[in-house]
């Protein structure tokens, strides 16, 4: 089946840092990749959506300097959180789908940062 | 944009026990699936079921497109079921985020032994 890896699993650092997510679809080429946020005992919040080769595309009340996201690849997508704050603390997970019309997204194990 | 309703939002039940999972969504779909997230956080893709019926074991799920709900049945429930169940639905709508999915509010399984 479609298999889709997400590093780092873990990451804690200092406020100020930035931090790069990498997401790898591994036996498909991804035309889109989707990035998703989840806080504690709550559900996945679409971030962005990320289209190879253009820019992504940015939900509502997601700063996109903050959250920067590259999709330079079928098959890699990154999202690099700038200047990391406390509150941006979080759980990260990314899918990938073909972009065929009709097709399931298929997610990563997530990536949990934890910002001192 | 399309709003995904779960329900109930906490179940216990004992080991053995069946129970039924409901998503209701607010318009018409063109991609439902159903996860499992396990305590490490990991969602585990259960189905995908924009329309019609599938088994897989002691889980089935049938999704009424038309009357916009998918159900997703346990049976023999395990402790190891324990964990969250998310209903995520895509609505086709176009543009540069065509293919996401809005998420349910979960619902949360808990099985006692």
């Amino acid at each position: 089946g479609a298999v889709v890896s997400q590093h780092p699993s873990w990451v804690i650092c200092k406020s100020g840092t930035s931090v790069k997510i990498e997401c790898r679809s591994l036996d498909f080429q991804a035309t889109t990749m989707f990035w998703y946020r989840q806080f504690p005992k709550q559900s996945l919040m679409l971030m962005a959506t990320s289209n190879e080769g253009s820019k992504a595309t940015y939900e509502q009340g997601v700063e996109k300097d903050k959250f920067l996201i590259n999709h330079a690849s079928l098959t890699l997508s990154t999202l690099t959180v700038t200047s990391a704050h406390p509150e941006d603390s979080s759980f990260y997970i990314c899918s990938a789908t073909r972009g065929w019309i009709n097709q399931p997204q298929h997610f990563g194990d997530g990536t949990r940062l934890s910002i001192l | 944009g399309i709003q995904v309703e779960q329900s109930p939002p906490d179940l216990i039940l004992q080991e053995g026990a069946n129970s039924t999972l409901r998503c209701n969504f607010s318009d018409s779909v063109n991609n439902l699936q159903w996860f499992h997230q396990n305590p490490w956080g990991q969602l585990i893709n259960l189905f995908y079921i924009p329309s019609g019926t599938k088994q897989n074991g002691r889980l089935s799920a049938t999704t009424v497109a038309t009357e916009r709900y998918s159900l997703l049945y346990i049976s023999s429930s395990q402790t190891t079921d324990s964990g969250v169940y998310f209903c995520a639905v895509g609505d086709g709508a176009g543009g540069t985020s065509y293919g996401k999915l809005t998420f349910g509010q979960g619902t949360i399984l808990t099985v006692h032994p």
